[in-house]
C-alpha cells in the first residue's frame, strides 16, 4: 500500500513568511509525529498525534510552530515567521498504535530552506 | 533529556569486511529500535528490540540490545556495497508513546 507521503518535498522561502507542510499518512495509523532534521544529526522530535489531538507537543521549539491534524488523518505543521535557523528536512512518520515498541514509518520529508 | 550516543560517527571500509556500530546512554529504554536513511529518504525500520540482552538477526545483519536497557550494537557481516547509508538508533523512553530519540548516526561508506 502507500506510505506517508509529504508536500512540497522542497520548499524555500524568504526570512519571515509563512509556510505549511503538509502530510499524509498511511490509512488506518492512528499515530502520527513530525521530527525535523538537520544537516549531519538525527531526526528530533517535535510533535505527537494520537488521533485528532497532540499528546505531546513538547517538541515544538517555539510559538512559532504549530501542527494540525483536524479529522485525525492529514496533518500540517505550519511555521510563522521563519528563520534562517528553520532550515532543515522536516520529517512526518505515522505508526499503527503508537505505542514504545510500534514502529515509526516515515515519509522522505520536505526540505525546507530560508533565506 | 535522555540522550543515545552512536560511535563511530562515520566509517568507510571495503567490501567485505565486518564491522560494529555502537549506541549508548546512561538512561533505560523500554525499547531500542534501528533504522537506515539513504539521502532524500525518510528513515526505514530495520530492528526493534524490547528485552534487555535480546539478539536480532536479519540476514548478515546481527542487532543486541544490553543486558541493562541501556545500550546497543549493530554487527554487519561481509559488508556490501548496497549496505551504504546512514544508520540510525532510536530508543523509545520508558512510558512514552512512541516519541523516540535518535542518535546523530552513523554513516557508512562501503567500497568496492
Amino acid at each position: 500500500g502507500a506510505g506517508v507521503s509529504q508536500t512540497p518535498s522542497n520548499k524555500v522561502t524568504e526570512k519571515g513568511k509563512y509556510v505549511e507542510l503538509r502530510c499524509d499518512p498511511i490509512s488506518g495509523h492512528t499515530a502520527l509525529y513530525w521530527y525535523r532534521q538537520s544537516l549531519g544529526q538525527g531526526p528530533e522530535f517535535l510533535i505527537y498525534f494520537q488521533g485528532t489531538g497532540a499528546a505531546d507537543d513538547s517538541g515544538l521549539p517555539n510559538d512559532r510552530f504549530f501542527a494540525v491534524r483536524p479529522e485525525g488523518s492529514v496533518s500540517t505543521l505550519k511555521i510563522q515567521r521563519t528563520e534562517r535557523g528553520d532550515s532543515a528536512v522536516y520529517l512526518c512518520a505515522s505508526s499503527l498504535q503508537g505505542t514504545y515498541n510500534s514502529p515509526l514509518h516515515f515519509g522522505n520529508g520536505t526540505r525546507l530552506t530560508v533565506t | 533529556t535522555q540522550l543515545l550516543e552512536q560511535s563511530p560517527q562515520f566509517l568507510s571500509i571495503q567490501e567485505g569486511e565486518n564491522l560494529t556500530v555502537y549506541c549508548n546512554s546512561s538512561s533505560v529504554f523500554s525499547s531500542l529500535q534501528w533504522y537506515r536513511q539513504e539521502p532524500g529518504e525518510g528513515p526505514v525500520l530495520l530492528v526493534t528490540v524490547v528485552t534487555g540482552g535480546e539478539v536480532k538477526k536479519l540476514k548478515r545483519l546481527t542487532f543486541q540490545f544490553g543486558d541493562a536497557r541501556k545500550d546497543s550494537s549493530l554487527h554487519i557481516t561481509a559488508a556490501q556495497p548496497g549496505d551504504t547509508g546512514l544508520y540510525l538508533c532510536a530508543g523509545a523512553e520508558s512510558g512514552s508513546q512512541g516519541n523516540l530519540i535518535f542518535g546523530k548516526g552513523t554513516k557508512l561508506s562501503v567500497k568496492p
